[in-house]
């Protein structure tokens, strides 16, 4: 049973649209949301991460909406440029100390 | 700035044989490792977090006696994949915490495990 549900599998926008990912998850006890992405031939690197006591996180063009109630929690990237095409990974854990359960990832592919 | 090391990058086992695989932070002190395994069309498995000063703690589906972990030092971890088969091949990923209170986990590229 998948633990941290992630759509889309694949995403394609234009350059200057946002992308929209969602995710979803089952365990109440998680309570630590990170988004990492990852480049081909590179490691996953942080993103951006949330915590339940806010429902929203920015940082420049990424934004996490939380949603507690339904367990949901998306990434919106703003303004996308080529060079966020990348696979981006939602994730989940009880505490940022902790393991984290992943999602499948999306590959989000931006044109120019 | 903070670097993991993951060695080897590429490796080949035959079947029923064991392979090890270091992980190596640069640059800090990793207070813990996880170690997670990225099996074809998968996403990353969480296999065992070592914590400084605590037991390793394995996930469900992974167990000490098929991938013992090392972590010496704070610098430090291996893992072995014993009695590997082909189920057991993919991506071993080493993500290593840096300080208490830092949320940021830094990857290695990964051990890519074949198994013929």
């Amino acid at each position: 049973q998948q633990q941290v549900r992630q759509s889309p599998q694949s995403l394609t926008v234009w350059e200057g649209e946002t992308a929209i990912l969602n995710c979803s998850y089952e365990d109440s006890t998680f309570d630590y949301f990170p988004w990492y992405h990852q480049f081909p031939g590179e490691s996953p690197a942080l993103l951006i991460a949330i915590r339940p006591v806010s429902n929203k996180k920015e940082d420049g063009r990424f934004t996490i909406f939380f949603n507690k109630r339904e367990k949901k929690f998306s990434l919106h990237i703003a303004d996308s440029q080529p060079g966020d095409s990348a696979t981006y990974f939602c994730a989940a854990s009880e505490d940022y100390a902790q393991g984290l359960t992943f999602g499948l990832g999306t590959r989000v592919s931006v044109f120019p | 700035g903070a670097l993991v090391y993951q060695y080897p990058r590429r490796t080949i086992c035959k079947s029923g044989t064991s392979m090890r695989m270091e992980c190596q932070a640069v640059g800090f002190q990793a207070t813990s490792v996880a170690w997670y395994r990225q099996s074809p069309q998968k996403t990353f498995e969480l296999i065992a977090l070592s914590t400084v000063n605590s037991a390793i703690k394995y996930e469900q589906n992974f167990t000490q006696e098929k991938f013992p972990i090392s972590h010496p030092n704070l610098s430090f971890s291996s893992m072995t994949v014993l009695n590997a088969y082909l189920e057991d091949r993919g991506l071993y990923l080493c993500g290593a915490r840096e300080g208490i209170s830092n949320e940021r986990l830094f990857f290695g590229h990964g051990t890519k495990l074949s198994v013929l």
